[in-house]
């Protein structure tokens, strides 16, 4: 069975930093993209970060995100992560991994920028 | 960027009713288009990839078509299941964009 379960969601001060992560499982990890895609509450989806399979370098970001995300994976772990740094409150969201083929998504995990 | 319209915002339909949902392109996406689907307090739920192709396990009174700039996705009879939001999602250039959504209610 396919599983993504995100983790490290929370409280977070306006500028701050925060690591999210997506424990995946129930597939061959190294041979898929990734991607995390996040929702306002009430809003719509935003996609905001993709790397591409094991053994490539290629990532994206979405220009709201570009230079404060980071998306990083630990092929040996089956780990994703974001690195989420210089938090703003319009960052505020259920942050989701999803799987390459968009097929399989985590259930997410909540990230709120307060000032 | 590309720029995905979803519109109506929200559609009404009785549980047996077909319903068609539009998503326009401000630019050629050929048919790397997917369509959603999201409940309340759920994670979105892939129905449709490459503007027609139905993922695994989605019934087939799902179908999507178009090309270019102009898609749908058709529900052919409304089950009460059906009722939700759908996004539809376009994979053709970066960024990845997703439209704003349409909400199908009942009526």
């Amino acid at each position: 069975e396919v599983r993504l379960v995100e983790s490290g969601g929370g409280l977070v001060q306006t500028g701050g930093s925060l690591s999210l992560s997506c424990a995946t499982s129930g597939f061959t990890f190294t041979s898929y993209s990734m991607n995390w895609v996040r929702q306002a509450p009430g809003k719509g989806l935003e996609w905001i970060a993709y790397t591409d399979y094991s053994g490539s370098s290629a990532k994206n970001y979405a220009d709201s995100v570009k230079g404060r995300f980071t998306i990083s994976r630990d092929d040996a772990n089956n780990l994703l992560y974001l690195q989420m740094n210089g938090l703003r409150d319009e960052d505020t969201a259920v942050y989701f991994c999803a799987r390459g083929d968009w097929d399989y998504w985590g259930q997410g995990t909540l990230v709120t920028v307060s000032s | 960027e590309v720029v995905l319209t979803q519109s109506p915002a929200t559609l009404s339909f009785s549980p047996g009713e077909r319903a068609t949902l539009s998503c326009r392109a401000s630019q050629s996406v050929g048919t790397s288009l997917a369509w959603y689907q999201q409940k309340p307090g759920q994670t979105p739920r892939l129905l449709i990839y490459d503007a027609s192709k139905r993922a695994t396990g989605i019934p087939a009174r799902f179908s999507g078509s178009g090309s270019g700039t102009d898609f749908s996705l058709t529900i052919s009879s409304l089950e009460p299941e059906d009722f939700a939001v759908y996004y539809c999602q376009q994979r053709s250039d970066w960024p990845l964009t997703f439209g704003p959504g349409t909400k199908v209610d009942i009526k």
